[in-house]
């Protein structure tokens, strides 16, 4: 496989639940991105791992929790979540975290908390 | 805080129109610009780039040019296909301090017609 790859494509669960994306890339970068994506607001950046080391965390609730064991994959841990989680969750990867370089986009996972 | 604005939709046109989707940014330093676009049910694909005043990134049939004096980055297509049906997200990226993030606009969604 190419590119960067997330499974699954489609999880739908229950608040009580606890269930973990997964986002794997194949292009040899050290910077990988979780990414929010809701109905009608600006996709909003939710982790940055640079070499395997958290660099950001832009006020994310708890119940979500990154993992990133080595370069080439990343996880997002949930756990009670809330209905209002409910969106598209995007992985993205960059060769650096340095401003100005491209990032590659996965197809995404289709959450729906219920 | 750096910030893009691009304009709302949904923009309807016919095959073979002429597209044009406007994008203004602010940012403190000096930005890469991206147009990112999302088909249906799929992630983000970089579409083209620019990371200077006056470079015109170009890819598909598409353009766009970094303009620094009006801080823009239109995305333009001479004459439209309905494969081009999809959400197009302009974004900067800059550089200097620690992070690479990409602030994307709120994205616009592109119909084109038979």
């Amino acid at each position: 496989e190419t590119g960067v790859t997330q499974t699954p494509r489609h999880l739908v669960m229950g608040m009580t639940n606890k269930k973990s994306l997964k986002c794997e890339q194949h292009l040899g970068h050290n910077a990988m991105y979780w990414y929010k994506q809701s109905a009608k607001k600006p996709l909003e950046l939710m982790f940055v791992y640079s070499l395997e080391e958290r660099v950001e965390n832009n006020s994310v609730p708890s119940r979500f929790s990154p993992e990133c064991p080595n370069s080439s994959h990343l996880f997002l841990h949930l756990h009670t979540l809330q209905p209002e989680d409910s969106a598209l969750y995007l992985c993205a990867s960059s060769q650096d975290k340095a401003g100005g370089d491209t990032q590659y986009f996965g197809p995404g996972t289709r959450l729906t908390v219920l | 805080g750096d910030s893009v604005t691009q304009m709302e939709g949904p923009v309807t046109l016919s095959e073979e129109a002429f597209l044009t989707i406007n994008c203004t940014y602010t940012a403190t330093g000096y930005p890469s610009l991206f147009w990112y676009v999302q088909y249906p049910g799929e992630g983000l694909q970089l579409l083209l780039k620019a990371t200077k005043a006056d470079d015109k990134g170009s890819n598909k049939g598409f353009e766009a040019t970094y303009r620094k004096e009006t801080t823009s980055f239109h995305l333009e297509k001479g004459s439209v296909q309905v494969s081009d049906s999809a959400v197009y997200f302009c974004a900067l990226s800059s550089y200097g301090g620690s992070q690479g993030n990409l602030i994307f606009g709120k994205g616009t969604k592109l119909s084109v017609k038979p």
